[in-house]
């Protein structure tokens, strides 16, 4: 079991809809919550964090965690063509190493 | 926005040659990590560092080295290139143990 699981997708959505995006984690303890997105041939870029349970929104997106079922989401409202890229989440290290691990992606796709 | 710089962007380069990719950031992070990333798979974490002269391996072995001799710059070196070190490599930096902010990557070919 990877540590943390998101599906390749592609996730499809049609232009102006709520895109929905999963995670899961497996270590219990950890404590801080990213969301990134990457186009294709580019670096990832920091969209949202959180780390507390419950929902916290920023413009269009909303992120969730549910720490009692290890589990970490991302909603995206009025999607765009723009939207369409790989989402990787990436919880931290319950060793307090400073390190992060990343998700394999969900790779989103905006139908105009 | 984060200000953290990579050089070359792209490089194409013969088996053999020694080669240095540059990171360099002004945020005044302590933290600096070094990533690998083939197309379309996951970020591997191949270096990181916590401050001046510290640098440690990261997940994946790589046969890269690193060095930390100023706060704001995280060279990484490869001293014989070979054509599986082709790949993506991602600079990222850190002020704590929060969020990582990405270079814009350097592609590597090694023909």
């Amino acid at each position: 079991q990877k540590e943390v699981e998101q599906n390749s997708g592609p996730l499809s959505v049609p232009e102006g809809a709520i895109a929905s995006l999963n995670c899961t984690y497996s270590d219990r303890g950890s404590q801080s919550f990213f969301w990134y997105r990457q186009y294709s041939g580019k670096s990832p870029e920091l969209i949202m964090f959180i780390y507390s349970n419950g929902d916290k929104e920023d413009g269009r997106f909303t992120a969730q965690l549910n720490k009692a079922s290890q589990y970490v989401s991302l909603l995206i409202r009025d999607s765009q063509p723009s939207d369409s890229a790989t989402y990787l989440c990436a919880v931290n290290r319950v060793d307090s190493s400073y390190k992060l691990i990343f998700g394999s992606g969900t790779r989103l796709l905006v139908r105009p | 926005e984060a200000d953290i710089y990579q050089t070359p962007r792209y490089l194409v380069i013969g088996t053999g040659k020694k080669i240095t990719l540059e990171c360099s950031q002004t945020m005044g992070h302590d933290k600096m990590y070094w990533y690998q990333q083939d197309p379309g798979m996951e970020l591997h974490l191949i270096h990181y560092s916590y401050g001046v002269n510290s640098t440690e391996k990261g997940d994946l072995s790589s046969e890269s080295t690193v060095s930390r001799i100023r706060t704001e710059h995280f060279p990484l070196t490869l001293e014989s290139a070979r054509p599986s070190h082709t790949s993506q490599y991602l600079c990222a930096s850190s002020r704590g143990l929060d969020e990582q902010y990405f270079g814009p990557g350097t592609r590597l070919t090694v023909t």
